[in-house]
């Protein structure tokens, strides 16, 4: 089962960032926290991982409690385009065996709308 | 660089038949895992290569599906016989060299299988 609560799904103002939480309270401390996106019947495309501090990169920013059970990833100026149902994972790094594997819950369903 | 890639895109086949899928990983990478959605649940994990080798295969429904990775680098999955339940999205993803600091997983655009 999914070590992740998410919201089942959120609004958002084209132009607007886009906030999205992610509990994980149960975290391990050797558990990087991921954020995947699916847009319509795509493969899931990989948006940002972290482990205990903040990440940016071109396509979003992602910020990790300093308690490390909760996160939000955040869109900074959302489009149409950015409609998706977007994923938080928590795995553990650098294992091998089922440790590494990416489970998906349900995810929330974020629509931007104009 | 080309990323994941998967054929066939889309399958209709009848209950009994089989089913070939297959995945390039992209160059380089030595993780190849197999996924699948189906209908109304989520994203589910089935096998993971790491070059030739199965590393795991925990998530294989039964002994009608069969995983292959010949050379380390495209991999098939086969369904036979195909079942009702089988019909879904199938998604490959690959990643580097868990050592060399690449684990991040990319997916290929997935094969959506329908079984009648």
């Amino acid at each position: 089962d999914a070590k992740t609560t998410q919201p089942p799904s959120m609004d958002c103002a084209e132009g607007r960032a886009a906030n999205l939480p992610c509990n994980h309270s149960t975290i391990s401390g050797n558990e990087y926290v991921y954020w995947y996106r699916q847009i319509h019947s795509q493969g899931p495309q990989y948006i940002i991982h972290g482990l205990k501090n903040n990440e940016t990169n071109e396509m979003a920013s992602l910020i990790i409690t300093e308690d490390r059970k909760s996160s939000t990833l955040i869109l900074p100026h959302a489009t149409l385009r950015d409609t998706a149902v977007y994923y938080c994972i928590v795995r553990v790094w650098g294992y091998g065996g089922s440790q590494g594997n990416l489970i998906f819950g349900k995810g929330t369903k974020l629509s931007v709308k104009p | 660089e080309a990323g994941v890639t998967q054929f066939p895109s889309h399958s209709v086949i009848e209950k009994g038949q089989t089913v070939t899928l297959r995945c390039d990983p992209i160059s380089g990478h030595d993780n190849l895992y197999w996924y699948r959605r189906v209908m109304g649940k989520e994203i589910k994990f089935l096998l993971h290569f790491v070059k030739e080798s199965k590393q795991d295969e925990s998530g294989m429904p039964n002994n009608r599906f069969l995983a292959e990775r010949t050379g380390g680098t495209y991999s098939t999955l086969k369904v036979q016989p195909a079942e009702l339940e089988d019909s879904g999205v199938y998604f490959c993803a690959s990643s580097q060299d868990r050592l060399a600091g690449g684990d991040t997983q990319y997916f290929g655009p997935g094969t959506r299988l329908t079984v009648l």
